[in-house]
Formats: structure tokens, sequence, C-alpha cells
């Protein structure tokens, strides 16, 4: 079975700082991984997606994560925080069904200080 | 229009009421979702279809119930709805499976906001 750990249920950064939103996965096929961004009262925003080609997978919006298969981990990133960043973050996993099912995590809440 | 819209973006109902949640995408696929969204609790899928068949249906209640006319447009029927059914409903797209397994990411609408008294 498949499932899906977001370690931070809330994160804390201050502007110009590095994000760092953990995820990690359990899958017992081969994943397709997602991250998506929800903006407070907006529908979920697709950041990037991993699906067996490169284990580097850049995003929009300056976000990227790194597929670690040893790890199962699927980790997002960014250089610098911007105040527009703040929103809920959730790490997707999807395996190769036959209805194509998605699991969500639980999401991660950024903040950004000024 | 484009990409995902859904309708209405509020609705305030009654336990006794029935109401419809309407959906349509724009992007040309062939699979619809129905998410919950409560807070405090993580997303929750209700329905998919695919190609218009409903193809899962995790446990919900008969309280809501589905209906996709086309691969364009998706209905979330309710009735006789309990205060713990207020949440965000979500719609999603994805281009859909036909024959080889693949996992396609999706696109969502806005939500409505939905709220039982």
């Amino acid at each position: 079975a498949q499932s899906v750990t977001q370690l931070d249920s809330h994160v804390s950064v201050s502007e110009g700082t590095p994000v760092l939103l953990r995820c990690n996965y359990s899958s017992s096929y081969s994943p397709s991984l997602f991250w998506y961004v929800q903006h407070p009262n907006k529908g979920l925003q697709l950041l990037l997606k991993y699906t067996s080609a490169a284990t580097l997978v850049k995003g929009i919006n300056g976000f990227e994560a790194e597929f670690k298969k040893s790890e199962t981990s699927f980790h997002l990133t960014k250089p610098s925080a911007h105040m527009s960043d703040a929103a809920e973050y959730f790490c997707v996993v999807s395996e190769e069904t036959s209805y194509d099912k998605v699991i969500f995590g639980p999401g991660t809440s950024l903040s950004v200080i000024p | 229009e484009t990409g995902v819209t859904q309708t209405p973006r509020h609705l305030v109902m009654g336990m006794t009421n029935k109401k419809s949640l309407k959906c349509e995408q724009h992007l040309g696929h062939n699979a619809m979702y129905w998410y919950k969204q409560s807070a405090k609790k993580p997303l929750e899928l209700m329905f998919v279809y695919n190609f218009k068949e409903q193809t899962e249906n995790n446990s919900v209640p008969s309280r809501f119930s589905p209906e996709c006319p086309n691969s364009s447009h998706l209905f979330l029927h309710l009735h006789t709805l309990q205060p713990e059914d207020s949440a965000l409903y979500l719609c999603a797209s994805s281009p859909g499976l036909a024959g080889a397994r693949r996992s396609y990411e999706q696109y969502f609408g806005p939500g409505t906001r939905l709220t039982v008294t």
C-alpha cells in the first residue's frame, strides 16, 4: 500500500532564506510523485512532478525537488523564500493503477516572516 | 474559460435541502474527481470517473451522489446533509487512462465552500 508522510505540519522561514519541506513516501511500485500548493481559499496548483525521468525536478516559482529512492524521500526546496510562498503544500504519490489513484499527504503550512 | 471551474463557490444549505455542485473542465481530460477537504484533515478522495465510468467510491455516504454526463462535466448532488459535511469540495481532472497504466497530474478547480446549518 502506498502512503505519504510530511514530517512537518508547519514550517516558518524568514523572507530570503531557504525553504525545505520534507516528504517521505512508501510505495509498492515505481511511483509518480507530485508537489501541490494551495493558497488560502484557492484550489490546488501543481508545483512539480517526478515520473521516473530525471531525479532532480524543477517546478514553477523557483521550487525544485529531488527524488531519492534509497531514502524514499521527495523533499521540496527553494533557495530564497518570498512572501507570496506562504501557503499549504501537499506531497502526493501516485502508483500505476487501473484508476489513476493518488494519495495526498496531510500538508505542510509554510509561513514567511518579513 | 480555461482550466477547471466550479460553481457555486460558496453554498449554505440546511440539512433538509437538496443542492448540486457543478464542475467543468476545459482541458480535454478524460478523468474527473471529487475531493473533500476538511479543516485539519488530509484531502479525501470521494469519487473518480474515468471516461465517464465511475471507478472509485471510497465508502462515501449515499447522501452524496455523483453524476458524470460527459467527460467535461461532473456534478455532486447533495441531500439531507449533516453539519460534519461542511467542508471545501474540490473537483479535479487529469488526462485519464486508456489501456496502458499511466499516472498523470491532476488539475484542480477553486473549490466550493459548503456550510451545512
